[in-house]
This record gives C-alpha cells, sequence and structure tokens, in this order.
C-alpha cells in the first residue's frame, strides 16, 4: 500500500517568490512514480509534474520543479516566481510501479494563496 | 477544447434514488477512472476500466456502480445515493504510461 503525507494544510507566498511545498511518501514498491496535480476552486484536476522512481534528475516543467529527494522518500513541489492564478489546492500523489498513472493515491493537500 | 468532459457539472438528487453521472473523453485514452472527492478530502478512487476490463478498489461500496459502453464514454451509478455520498466525483482518463487528465467533476448534493 501507498501513503503520502502532506504535512501542510495552507501555505502563503508573496506574488513573484518561490514558495516549496512539502510532500512524503511510504512504499514498499521499488518502482512507482510521483504526481503533483494543481485543483482550482473550479475542481478540476490539472496534472503539472511527474517523477520516476528510477529518474536520476529532478523533473522540472516550466516554473514548477520537483525536489526528490529518495532516501528521505520526499517529493517537494517548488513554484518559482509565483503567480496570483497559482492560487488553488495542490495535491501530492503516488502511484505503484506496473499501475496505470491514474490509479493514484493523493495526499490530503496543501491550499496555496497568493498575495499580490 | 475540453477533452474529459463530465456531466452535469451539478446533480441534485433524492435520498434513495438512484442517480447516474456521465464522462466522456476525446482523448482515445484506454483507461477510464472515477474517484470520490468529499469536502476538504482528497480524491478517493472507486474504480477504473483499463479497456473493457472493470476493477474494483476493495473498499468501494457495493452501491456503486460503472459502465463503459465504449471507449469514449463512462458512466458512474449510485443505486442508492444516501447523505454520505455527497461529493465531487471526478472522471479521469490515461494512457497506461501517461499522466492522467481529469474533468472538471460533478459535484453531486443528496436531499
Amino acid at each position: 500500500a501507498q501513503k503520502i503525507t502532506q504535512t501542510q494544510p495552507g501555505m502563503f507566498v508573496q506574488e513573484k517568490e518561490a514558495v516549496t511545498l512539502d510532500c512524503t511518501y511510504d512504499t514498499s514498491d521499488p518502482s512507482y512514480g510521483l504526481f503533483w496535480y494543481k485543483q482550482p476552486s473550479s475542481g478540476e484536476m490539472i496534472f503539472l509534474i511527474y517523477q520516476g522512481s528510477y529518474d536520476q534528475q529532478n523533473a522540472t516543467e516550466g516554473r514548477y520543479s520537483l525536489n526528490f529527494q529518495k532516501a528521505r522518500k520526499s517529493a517537494n513541489l517548488v513554484i518559482s516566481a509565483s503567480q496570483l492564478g497559482d492560487s488553488a489546492m495542490y495535491f501530492c500523489a503516488m502511484n505503484a510501479g506496473g499501475t496505470s498513472y491514474g490509479k493514484l493515491t493523493f495526499g490530503q493537500g496543501t491550499i496555496l494563496t497568493v498575495h499580490p | 477544447d475540453a477533452m474529459v468532459i463530465q456531466n452535469p457539472r451539478y446533480q441534485v438528487t433524492q435520498f434513495g434514488k438512484p442517480v447516474t453521472l456521465s464522462c466522456s473523453q476525446t482523448l482515445n485514452h484506454n483507461v477510464m477512472y472515477w474517484y470520490q472527492q468529499k469536502s476538504s478530502q482528497a480524491p478517493k478512487l472507486l474504480f477504473h476500466y483499463y479497456d473493457k476490463d472493470f476493477n474494483n478498489e476493495a473498499d468501494t461500496p457495493d452501491n456503486f456502480q460503472s459502465r463503459r459502453p465504449n471507449t469514449s464514454f463512462c458512466f458512474l451509478d449510485i443505486r442508492s445515493p444516501g447523505l454520505g455520498d455527497a461529493a465531487m466525483y471526478l472522471c479521469a482518463t490515461s494512457r497506461s504510461s501517461t499522466e492522467a487528465f481529469f474533468g472538471q467533476g460533478t459535484r453531486l448534493t443528496v436531499v
């Protein structure tokens, strides 16, 4: 079984600053995938970034980067140059190796508020 | 341009009255998923279809059923909704090794 823990219920950041959202995970599978999704108030889950357990380098997608520390079992999301439109709920999720990428276990989420 | 479409966006149903939520996709993905997300909680997988193969999560109540008549459509049937079934229901699609795309969800209210 997989478990995702997000310990920050809410985070605040100033516009144009960087912010880190924490995520730790637990699994006994050697192969797994880690994902971050953004959920605005409209409800849709928007895929942000993916990191495979065997990937040697940290994933990056535009302003998003994933700080993957395998030994610590952490997969923190870093958002650089925050924008007002980044205000949303952010979910860390994982899937077990060999399962479809959409078969996800989610953390409880972190609400990010970006101040002007 | 919406790729995963859920209808309706908002559904109100009576306690115990069967209700069906629908999901369609234009991505031609072979896997479709249904998640339940209660207020201020994480989404929880109910079941998924891998092609035509139905995969139920162990703790999904029998009250929840699903149908996938073709690649593009998937339905969630709640046979006898209870007050505890009020939630956002999210449909998602993916290929086996690609990220999941989600619809905008259907918010279900049970009265």
